[in-house]
C-alpha cells in the first residue's frame, strides 16, 4: 500500500504570495490532519479534516486553511506569506475509525521558504 | 490543553547501550493516548510505541519500551540495544482521535 504523499515536496516562494499545498492519504484513510514543523515552536497542529469537514482547529490565523476532497485528498493554503511561515508542512492520515485510537501515518513534508 | 515537556534537547549513547528518553505531559482528557514518534534525518517520521493511559502495563516494541507513571505523568521511552539506525529526533506526544501535541524533540545520536 502506498504511504502518505505530499506535493510538492520543496517550495520557494516571497512574502504576500499565497501557496497551495497537496496530501493524499493512504488509501482508505479518511481523516488528514496537518501540522507546521519549525525549529523554534517545533511541531504544531494546524487542523484535521474528516469526511471533508474540517473537524478540529489548532491556534494558527484564518491566513492558514484547507479543504478535503470526496477521495479523502487534502489541501492546505497559506494566503498573504510571512517570513515566519518558513517550515516544514507535514500531513498525516488515519483511518478514524470509531475508536479514541487511530494511527497516524505521516507524509514526507513539504519544505516551505518564504523570502 | 495539552502540553508535553521533554527536557533533553540532545543525548548521545554508544552503539549497543540502553539509553532512556524523558517526557512527561499535561492533559484534560481522561481518555488519552501517548505516543513516542521518530523523526530520522531527512526521512518521514514513523510511530515507534504507543501507550493507551487507561493501561497499567507498559507497551513493549521489540528493544523499545516505555515507563509509564501516570500520577507522575510521566512517560519515558527506554531504547536498548542501541543500533546507529536510531540515530533521529525523537517526539513525544499525547492525543485524542487525530490531534496530536508534541514535545520539543530529542536529538538522539548512537555512535560506535
Amino acid at each position: 500500500k502506498a504511504g502518505v504523499t505530499q506535493t510538492p515536496r520543496y517550495l520557494i516562494k516571497t512574502r504576500g504570495q499565497q501557496v497551495t499545498l497537496s496530501c493524499s492519504p493512504i488509501s482508505g484513510h479518511r481523516s488528514v490532519s496537518w501540522y507546521q514543523q519549525t525549529p523554534g515552536q517545533g511541531l504544531q497542529f494546524l487542523f484535521e479534516y474528516f469526511s471533508e469537514t474540517q473537524r478540529n482547529k489548532g491556534n494558527f490565523p484564518g491566513r492558514f486553511s484547507g479543504r478535503q476532497f470526496s477521495n479523502s485528498r487534502s489541501e492546505m493554503n497559506v494566503s498573504t506569506l510571512e517570513l515566519g511561515d518558513s517550515a516544514l508542512y507535514l500531513c498525516a492520515s488515519s483511518l478514524a475509525r470509531d475508536s479514541n485510537y487511530n494511527e497516524q501515518f505521516f507524509g514526507p513534508g513539504t519544505r516551505l521558504t518564504v523570502l | 490543553a495539552q502540553t508535553v515537556t521533554q527536557s533533553q534537547p540532545e543525548m548521545s549513547v554508544q552503539e549497543a547501550e540502553t539509553v532512556t528518553l524523558s517526557c512527561t505531559y499535561d492533559t484534560s482528557e481522561s481518555n488519552y493516548y501517548l505516543f513516542w514518534y521518530k523523526q530520522p534525518p531527512s526521512r518521514q517520521m514513523i510511530l515507534v510505541i504507543r501507550q493507551e493511559a487507561y493501561k497499567q502495563q507498559n507497551a513493549t516494541e521489540n528493544r523499545f519500551s516505555v515507563n509509564f507513571q501516570k500520577a507522575a505523568k510521566s512517560f519515558s521511552l527506554k531504547i536498548s540495544d542501541s543500533q546507529l539506525g536510531d540515530t533521529a529526533m525523537y517526539f513525544c506526544a499525547t492525543g485524542t482521535a487525530s490531534k496530536l501535541t508534541f514535545g520539543t524533540g530529542t536529538r538522539l545520536q548512537v555512535t560506535l
